[in-house]
């Protein structure tokens, strides 16, 4: 089955400076990978996703980028701000025929953006 | 948040108790699924369900059971509760298999 994994697991930048989150993931066939942001408390909330037929993809400060024949994907976010402090989980699934598309999660990186 | 209530939020037993949790959404969702988030764990598939009266085990389903009686609720059981199941629990629901999954509050159960 499909295993994801998630690096690093804890990343501390400034204020300002980027963040990259990698994950990296195990069945080729896979082609619906997720990023999720937990704050403290909460509920794990969807901030980007992308799909195996494109590349990037861009949201604001937030942008993800998928590599089919490595099977990685990264999320990048640039110009970081205290409020992106979080837990970043990173999924992938399998979403054709038979399948029924469950979402595999890596384990999370925590973010720590210090003022 | 897609409509989506867990209750319990909170939830203190003892061992070998029943526990049921309940996720209830309001969005006509056809799938929905639970799952346990555990310090280093990240978030682990319990069960999950593609329909009503169908359901199917996921990455951890042991010493759990589930129902869906109707779309808009599912029901998590714990025959008989363990410490190794204290822990925060997550329903999820989502339109189709691949779209986005949409998470409700949680449900924090601690078993002692």
């Amino acid at each position: 089955g499909e295993n994801v994994e998630q690096h690093p697991s804890t990343l501390s930048v400034q204020e300002g400076d980027s963040a990259v989150i990698k994950c990296t993931y195990s069945d080729s066939a896979s082609n619906y990978f997720p990023w999720y942001k937990q704050e403290l408390g909460k509920r794990p909330q969807l901030i980007i996703d992308i799909r195996s037929n494109v590349g990037e993809k861009k949201d604001q400060r937030i942008a993800v980028t998928l590599n089919k024949t490595a099977k990685h994907f990264s999320l990048h976010i640039t110009e970081t701000q205290p409020e992106d402090s979080a837990v970043y989980f990173c999924a992938a699934s399998l979403n054709y025929g038979g399948s029924q598309g469950n979402l595999i999660f890596g384990k999370g990186t925590k973010l720590s953006v210090k003022p | 948040d897609a409509g989506i209530t867990q209750s319990p939020r909170h939830k203190v037993t003892e061992t070998g108790t029943p526990v049921t949790l309940r996720c209830h959404q309001t969005e006509n969702h056809r799938y929905m699924y639970w799952y346990r988030q555990d310090p280093g764990h990240g978030l682990r598939l319990i069960h999950y369900s593609y329909g009503v009266k169908d359901t199917d085990k996921g990455e951890v389903s042991d010493g759990y059971s589930v129902s869906r009686s109707k779309t808009e609720d599912f029901l998590l059981t714990l025959e008989s509760a363990t410490s190794s199941q204290t822990s925060v629990y997550f329903c999820a629901t989502t339109t189709g298999a691949g779209d986005i999954q949409y998470f409700g509050a949680g449900t924090r159960l601690s078993v002692l």
